[in-house]
């Protein structure tokens, strides 16, 4: 069966910091990559997808970009966080045909301070 | 572009009501639909899903179908129970498997 992991549950980081939080998906190959965010009581948003290693799209122009070094491993970074980067981020994964539903981590609480 | 949108909550329920959440959308072609269901600090879970007109999506006594002819899939189950307050969210599935979500819905049930 499939699994995914993303770590860790919670980061608390200064205005300024670095960040980076992975995400590996085990028992499938070639799968799409996603990075959600979630703003207090507000719906998701994706920020960065990917179809493959190397492969990386933007959804939205921000502080943050995303990497695919391997196959099942999607990696979200910043080099100087913002408060505004305040969030709960989900990383999920999806077949690659397309069409089907996404499986999502268990989540990222970040809190800039 | 695709959208999605659902009733706003929070709705509040005593225990063995009848719970509705409409969602509806607009979107090109014919997308597959959901509704995911998330926990308290937890990630997103599948609840149910629907890839084509007409199809009935069931899960945990909850169901919805797919109506083509007024781009909805409303959420509906007969008798809640607490363990079911959470926040639901209808998406709908684009180009790469990417999702568009509603903005969620928060359901709070009382004993």
């Amino acid at each position: 069966s499939q699994t995914i992991h993303q770590w860790p549950a919670t980061l608390v980081q200064p205005v300024g910091s670095p960040l980076s939080l992975e995400c590996t998906v085990e028992g499938t190959s070639n799968p799409n990559l996603y990075w959600y965010r979630q703003a207090a009581g507000r719906g998701l948003q994706l920020l960065f997808y990917s179809v493959g290693i190397g492969q990386i799209s933007s959804e939205v122009p921000q502080n943050l970009s995303a990497s695919r070094p391997q196959d099942r491993q999607f990696i979200l970074s910043s080099k100087k966080l913002l408060l505004s980067d305040s969030g709960f981020y989900l990383c999920a994964w999806s077949r690659p045909q397309g069409g089907t539903e996404a499986f999502f981590g268990q989540g990222t609480r970040l809190t800039v301070v | 572009g695709n959208s999605v949108t659902q009733m706003e909550g929070p709705v509040t329920l005593s225990e063995e009501a009848f719970l509705t959440i409409n969602c509806t959308y607009t979107a090109t072609g014919y997308p597959s639909l959901f509704w995911y269901v998330q926990y308290p600090g937890e990630g997103l879970q599948l609840l149910l899903k629907a890839t084509k007109a007409d199809d009935k999506g069931s899960n945990k006594g909850f169901e919805a179908t797919y109506r083509k002819e007024t781009t909805s899939f409303h959420l509906e189950k007969g008798s809640v129970q607490v363990s079911d307050s959470a926040v639901y969210f209808c998406a709908l599935s684009g180009s790469w498997g990417k999702l568009q979500f509603g903005a969620g819905t928060q359901v709070v049930v009382t004993p």
